[in-house]
């Protein structure tokens, strides 16, 4: 159990474009999902924290209005990133915890995003 | 900012060796966690020990942690080819409850 997947695994998009990145937890009800970007070589950043129905918490130095997440739902959050430059090239990866869980969470598979 | 410093940054060793390595932090914490990762993956949860705990066992996995030095160490013993991965600390603090807060990693090649 506590399986989470992201969708797409691998995206190239041309600079300008905006790519959708979706999290979903297949097997539970994630009431809190966390969005971290890995540069290569380096560890993870927390980007920003979500819980289902209620705005983001983005964390210092990343721009809410380009990086924009939606938690529509306890099992799905959407990353977009809107006008996507090649130094947004990165590796994209969310997290899952769930309610009365011991604290753990569940990380998706990431995403690799290159933008040329 | 990192709250995790990890050492070493990579560790080269052969199968049936054990593996050690250790990793710091600044602030209190609730609990410190142990990730690995492989190439282009995500993560994998090892492992998860409490504040008031002192050392966690999982299979070949040891860990410890001493709050007073802010540190904790993983041991991975009789290491495997398939131990080869990048292995991250994680803190959460007592003042981001739920927020998890990365070491920069180690990274273990394990030859056969």
């Amino acid at each position: 159990g506590a399986v989470v997947s992201q969708h797409p695994s691998r995206v190239i998009c041309k600079s300008g474009t905006s790519v959708k990145i979706e999290c979903r937890s297949l097997d539970f009800q994630a009431t809190t999902m966390f969005w971290y970007r890995q540069f290569p070589k380096q560890s993870l950043m927390l980007m920003a924290t979500s819980n289902e129905g209620s705005k983001a918490t983005y964390e210092q130095g990343v721009e809410k209005d380009k990086f924009l997440i939606n938690h529509a739902s306890l099992t799905l959050s959407t990353l977009t990133v809107t006008s996507a430059h090649p130094e947004d090239s990165s590796f994209y990866i969310c997290s899952a915890s769930r309610a009365g869980g011991a604290n753990e969470q569940f990380f998706g598979p990431g995403t690799r995003l290159t933008v040329l | 900012s990192q709250q995790g410093e990890e050492d070493p940054q990579a560790l080269s060793i052969q199968e049936g060796e054990n593996a050690t390595m250790n990793c710091s932090y600044k602030t209190s914490i609730n609990n410190l966690q142990w990730y690995r990762q492989n190439s282009g993956r995500g993560l994998v949860h090892l492992i998860l020990i409490r504040s008031n705990e002192r050392e966690k066992h999982s299979g070949r996995l040891r860990v410890t942690l001493d709050t007073s030095k802010k540190s904790s160490s993983l041991l991975i013993t009789a290491s495997r080819a398939a131990d080869t991965a990048s292995y991250f600390c994680a803190t959460e603090t007592t003042d981001s409850w739920g927020k998890l807060q990365f070491g920069a990693g180690t990274q273990v090649v394990v030859t056969p």
